[in-house]
């Protein structure tokens, strides 16, 4: 149990374009889900904090119009780049907490590689 | 703030040599969680272990085992009898215990290479 996926796993897009990246969690309801960015031999960094039915919070630093990010339902948080550019090339990573974890066990998704050329 | 230090950027051993990944932490919280994770080249984040604050009790897992120190603030993990499939980035991290949102705050990572 406890299983988070993310779609797609790898992406490849231009320079300009938009990107969707999809966290679900699969066997449990997450009122909140977490997406980290780790670029390329460095750590894993917050980038925002994704609250279901409310606005995402996000860390220092990361610009939330070029980092939509929509919790529509309990089991799906979405991440899009807009306006991609090379810089943000990167390997993202959610997370998310059960609903019924007395614990606030997070668990990870396998990640998304995005290349931007 | 909170803070995971691992000093240790890049370590080499030959097959079957034990081990240690040092993990530094601060934190004001008087409760918190801490976790060491194993990133392999695929990327993938692969759990090792959680423990809690209140339990300062050494774990021993396979040959993997865990001192947790909070007097010295140290979460260090070492491997026993290194193997090749040991070789990954391994990330020590720390969140805080909260109703809600918990983020963790990872280290660095240690960059591992076992050697046959």
């Amino acid at each position: 149990g406890a299983v988070v996926s993310q779609h797609p796993s790898r992406v490849i897009c231009k320079s300009g374009t938009s990107v969707k990246i999809e966290c679900r969690s699969l066997d449990f309801q997450a009122t909140t889900m977490f997406w980290y960015r780790q670029f390329p031999k460095q750590s894993l960094m917050l980038m925002a904090t994704s609250n279901e039915g409310s606005k995402a919070t996000y860390e220092q630093g990361v610009e939330k119009d070029k980092f939509l990010i929509n919790h529509a339902s309990l089991t799906l948080s979405t991440l899009t780049v807009t306006s991609a550019h090379p810089e943000d090339s990167s390997f993202y990573i959610c997370s998310a907490i059960p609903v019924t974890s007395g614990t606030y066990e997070q668990y990870f998704g396998p990640g998304t590689r995005l290349t931007v050329t | 703030a909170q803070k995971v230090t691992q000093a240790q950027t890049e370590i080499s051993v030959v097959e079957k040599e034990d081990v240690t990944l040092d993990c530094v932490y601060e934190t004001r919280d008087t409760t918190y969680y801490l976790f060491w994770y194993k990133q392999p080249p695929s990327g993938e984040l692969v759990f090792l272990i959680r423990r809690n604050s209140f339990d300062e009790q050494n774990e021993i897992s396979g040959r993997y085992s865990w001192n947790f120190q909070k007097s010295t603030s140290s979460f260090n993990f070492t491997i026993t009898a290194s193997q090749v499939v040991d070789s990954a980035v391994y990330f020590c991290a720390l969140s805080g215990i909260k109703e809600g949102n918990t983020p963790l705050v990872f280290g660095k990572g240690t960059r591992l290479s076992v050697i046959a």
